[in-house]
């Protein structure tokens, strides 16, 4: 019953650094999504995806790259990690026609 | 377009009493409103969403909300807090954009309770 999962949890990059955030989910969900969590700032939307072979620019995409090749997986790459990218990641999904998205557990990320 | 206010950062109680999480959209059209709870070191949880039909919506663990179209609001109460409610909340509107939908988040409440 994995749902939506994060990998890796935590992860400590230099800057400059480059690494890829892999979610993927079990449920055949067509929406999928990358937040990012800031405090004081809620969950904000960095890319979305609608289904396999589309993504789409939310609202703080700068410096962050996806891709959804398989329905099953949406990757959240960083080219080149900054300081500012310090923060909590999360991935999200949901079925076409549903109103219920469901969350990762996380994945931690320092840039120093 | 759609946001969200939540009005307060950080809300204390003891344990036992009421609480009233509250939160604003603003909006134009009809709306889908989510409250999502946040436990530490952990993913979001869905407590509840108001969809459409009563006002009123019941959510997990003795949580509730009502819809208020007049006031753009949709807080969050509980009669009676535990020590284990202690968390973040998060009240969220569905945003419909160029044929796409994504939640919207407010900036959260961080609930403590006291013993």
């Amino acid at each position: 019953n994995a749902g939506v999962t994060q990998t890796p949890k935590f992860r400590v990059l230099k800057t400059g650094q480059s690494m890829t955030l892999l979610c993927a989910q079990d449920m055949n969900h067509e929406y999928m999504y990358w937040y990012r969590q800031d405090p004081g700032m809620g969950l904000r939307l960095i890319h979305y995806s609608v289904g396999e072979g589309t993504t789409a620019k939310g609202e703080v995409p700068d410096g962050y790259n996806v891709s959804r090749l398989k329905k099953q997986n949406f990757l959240l790459g960083l080219e080149s990690a900054a300081p500012s990218q310090t923060s909590v990641y999360f991935c999200a999904s949901r079925k076409w026609e549903t109103t219920d998205t469901y969350f990762g557990e996380g994945s931690w990320l320092t840039v120093v | 377009a759609q946001s969200v206010t939540q009005l307060d950062s950080q809300v204390p109680v003891f344990e036992e009493a009421p609480v009233e999480l509250r939160c604003n959209y603003s909006s134009s059209v009809s709306v889908y409103l989510f409250w999502y709870v946040q436990y530490p070191n952990q993913g979001l949880q869905l407590l509840l969403k108001y969809l459409s039909g009563s006002t009123l919506v019941k959510g997990i663990n003795g949580f509730e909300a009502e819809f208020n179209k007049s006031q753009t609001s949709f807080h969050l109460r509980k009669p009676s807090v535990h020590i284990s409610d202690t968390a973040e909340y998060f009240c969220a509107v569905r945003l419909t954009q160029g044929g796409s939908e994504k939640l919207v988040f407010g900036k959260g409440t961080k609930l403590t309770v006291n013993p």
